[in-house]
């Protein structure tokens, strides 16, 4: 089992750009998460997802839009990145309390 | 109310040492306290959990205490070793679904050889 795999692992883009990260897990997990880390900020949730078709902003949800068309894949966009979205982003899956999760995307944006 | 506070922001300890970690919370519908361990360039994995029905939990070196009254909890390693060195979060959960998983802002522990 691969876990939950993210890609890219790394990114630069310039203000403006868009961008898709992709996520996926091979465990059949329901639920499935982004979040973005940042320093001296811990894990702040973005959107979520409780099911395959279903998504739901969480914590830090603007500027970004999230996509769950198949159990297996959870994908983050960014329409028009800004400088504030530098961050590595996490995703993680989950059947229960026990979130697994991805290695992580690091994105610059410029 | 939704805040989980986690100190301190990074601790050195000396190998064989014992390392603490403390977190509190506000919010008593919380029911799940999970503690991550994140290595550089890695995702967080997780370390340990309690529940708050039980006040001291053990797994190896790693031990979590739990205060409900205080709304305290901290985890404490034992014997700390260089391979210890990472970073840890704590976490407070709203069950089922991680969806109301509030985290910690991290603890960068370095254990010296």
């Amino acid at each position: 089992n691969a876990g939950v795999t993210q890609t890219p692992k790394f990114r630069v883009l310039k203000t403006g750009q868009s961008m898709t990260l992709l996520c996926a897990q091979d465990m059949n997990h329901e639920y499935m998460y982004w979040y973005r880390q940042d320093p001296g900020m811990g894990l702040r949730l973005i959107h979520y997802s409780v099911g395959e078709g279903t998504t739901a902003k969480g914590e830090v949800p603007d500027g970004y839009n999230v996509s769950r068309l198949k159990k297996q894949n959870f994908l983050l966009g960014l329409e028009s990145a800004a400088p504030s979205q530098t961050s590595v982003y996490f995703c993680a899956s989950s059947n229960d309390e026990t979130q697994y999760f991805g290695p992580g995307t690091r994105l610059l944006v410029l | 109310q939704q805040q989980v506070k986690q100190s301190p922001q990074s601790l050195i300890v000396q190998k064989g040492g014992i390392s603490i970690i403390n977190c509190a919370y506000e919010n008593t519908a919380f029911d799940y306290f999970p503690w991550y361990q994140q290595f550089p360039g890695k995702g967080p994995a997780l370390l340990i959990a309690i529940r708050p029905d039980v006040s001291e939990k053990k797994e190896g070196r790693f031990t979590i205490s739990f205060n409900k009254s205080a709304k305290q909890f901290s985890l404490h390693i034992m014997d700390s070793q260089p391979g210890d060195s990472a970073t840890y979060f704590c976490a407070a959960s709203m069950l089922p679904g991680g969806f109301k998983t509030i985290f910690g802002a991290g603890t960068r522990l370095f254990v010296k050889a």
